[in-house]
């Protein structure tokens, strides 16, 4: 299984260029999820989805668009990149029913997003 | 809101026992989890804990105190592949949705 896939890998922009992330994942999951991460910060939520046609605004979301119009995929948008937006962001999915349990987080392995 | 406090940085001994500590602030706590990061990769589910007590999962343990707001991850038997960041997270309700919020995570350094 992939699992959950991000694209680009790497990508260099300059200030004011937009710019779309992808992730896909295969795992049927309801929940996925946005993050960067920056030094020191820890991983801090842009926004996240908890069904197909669904978003919400996460702890970080000015900046940055969104849309699932496909329950296995994640859009990422940034209209007009800054340099404060040179990060790596991390997707995620899981399982989500709002009923508890254990429903840990699969994460890509990142996009690294320089804005000059 | 939320609020999660661990140690920045812990290096421990190769072999020896180490214990990394997560204190949290939240409402509608349904749990608290812990992932693992490597230098340059994807965090990476290690335990979870809903409930109070010792969940234990090979060389890795999680325990949870959910009236002192606190938990630990034990990590014995330490090896070099253990360098990597440690991240605390709480699971809770916002908005009738389940969210999770992450510390800031631990770097642990394990030397020979």
């Amino acid at each position: 299984n992939a699992g959950v896939t991000q694209t680009p890998k790497f990508r260099v922009l300059k200030t004011g260029q937009s710019m779309t992330l992808l992730c896909a994942q295969d795992m049927n999951h309801e929940y996925m999820y946005w993050y960067r991460q920056d030094p020191g910060m820890g991983l801090r939520l842009i926004h996240y989805s908890v069904g197909e046609g669904t978003t919400a605004k996460g702890e970080v979301p000015d900046g940055y668009n969104v849309s699932r119009l496909k329950k296995q995929n994640f859009l990422l948008g940034l209209e007009s990149a800054a340099p404060s937006q040179t990060s790596v962001y991390f997707c995620a999915s899981s399982y989500g029913s709002g009923q508890g349990g254990n429903q840990p987080q699969h994460f890509g392995d990142g996009t690294r997003l320089s804005i000059l | 809101g939320q609020s999660l406090e661990q140690p920045s940085e812990v290096t421990a001994v190769e072999g020896a026992i180490v214990q990394i500590n997560c204190t949290y602030q939240t409402s509608g706590f349904y749990g608290l989890s812990w992932y693992q990061q490597h230098d340059g990769g994807a965090p990476t589910f290690l335990s979870y804990n809903a409930l109070d007590g010792l969940e234990e999962t090979g060389r890795f343990s999680s325990f949870l105190s959910r009236s002192d707001s606190y938990g630990y991850l034990l990590l014995q038997e330490l090896q070099m592949k253990d360098s990597a960041s440690y991240f605390c997270a709480v699971r809770d309700l916002a908005g009738g949705y389940q969210k999770v919020t992450f510390g800031t995570g631990t770097k642990l350094q394990v030397i020979p």
